[in-house]
């Protein structure tokens, strides 16, 4: 199966700065990527697929690049709303797999 | 706007099944995928597997032995049957809609709240 690898763990920032995340495939998953982001207690919301579309709904303040084994998710100026879990998601192959996270927390 | 709602026991006994049920409301249920995920506590997200509006059905492999997805198109529900769980079961499930236009179902434009699941005796 394929391993999405995110770093950082964790990304501490204020409120108007730019967070850079990314994830790494362990093969290539050409473009078919999708991010995630997560609030305590909420649903995981679709961001963004195949690598750099956004979903309906979601501000421009959130994109995605990459392709093949590297990819990134950029806001590129965080709001308060934006401190959460944000997982990448491959849809290459089966079984589909998840990143393990990137927490953006307010530093 | 289509809501899915997962619901079954919080509570479930080693060597024992885990089943739960998702209910679709403000949309139908046909001619879309409707998968399964869990969140382990202090892990990352694992895809259980997805059924279709018709029956056929796609499981992880590592979970394969042990799963059944079935859907009930007249109550607008499909649920999920995992056998022999151990405390690795032990996760928050989520069940969520398969994005069909872009994705063909593969990657997830609405999810239920997720309910936990704990195994323990």
């Amino acid at each position: 199966e394929i391993v999405l690898t995110q770093s950082p763990a964790t990304l501490s920032l204020s409120p108007g700065e730019r967070a850079t995340l990314s994830c790494r495939a362990s093969q290539s998953v050409s473009g078919y990527l999708a991010w995630y982001q997560q609030k305590p207690g909420q649903a995981p919301r679709l961001l963004i697929f195949d690598a750099s579309n956004r979903a309906t709904g979601i501000p421009a303040r959130f994109s995605g690049s990459g392709s093949g084994t590297d990819f990134t998710l950029t806001i590129s100026s965080v709001e308060p709303e934006d401190f959460a879990v944000y997982y990448c998601q491959q849809r290459i192959n089966w079984p589909l797999t998840f990143g393990g996270g990137t927490k953006v927390e307010i530093k | 706007q289509v809501q899915l709602q997962e619901s079954g026991p919080g509570l479930v006994k080693p060597s024992e099944t885990l089943s739960l049920t998702c209910t679709v409301s403000g949309g139908s249920i046909s001619t879309y995928f409707w998968s399964w995920m869990r969140l382990p506590p202090g892990k990352g997200l694992e895809w259980i597997g997805r059924i279709y509006s018709n029956g056929n059905t796609n499981y992880n492999p590592s979970l394969k032995s042990r799963v059944t997805i079935s859907v009930d198109t007249s109550r607008n529900q499909f649920s999920l049957q995992l056998a022999s769980v151990t405390a690795a079961d032990t996760a928050v499930y989520y069940c969520a809609r398969g994005e069909k236009i872009y994705c063909g179902g593969d990657c997830f434009d609405s999810w239920g709240q997720g309910t936990l699941v704990t195994v323990s005796s």
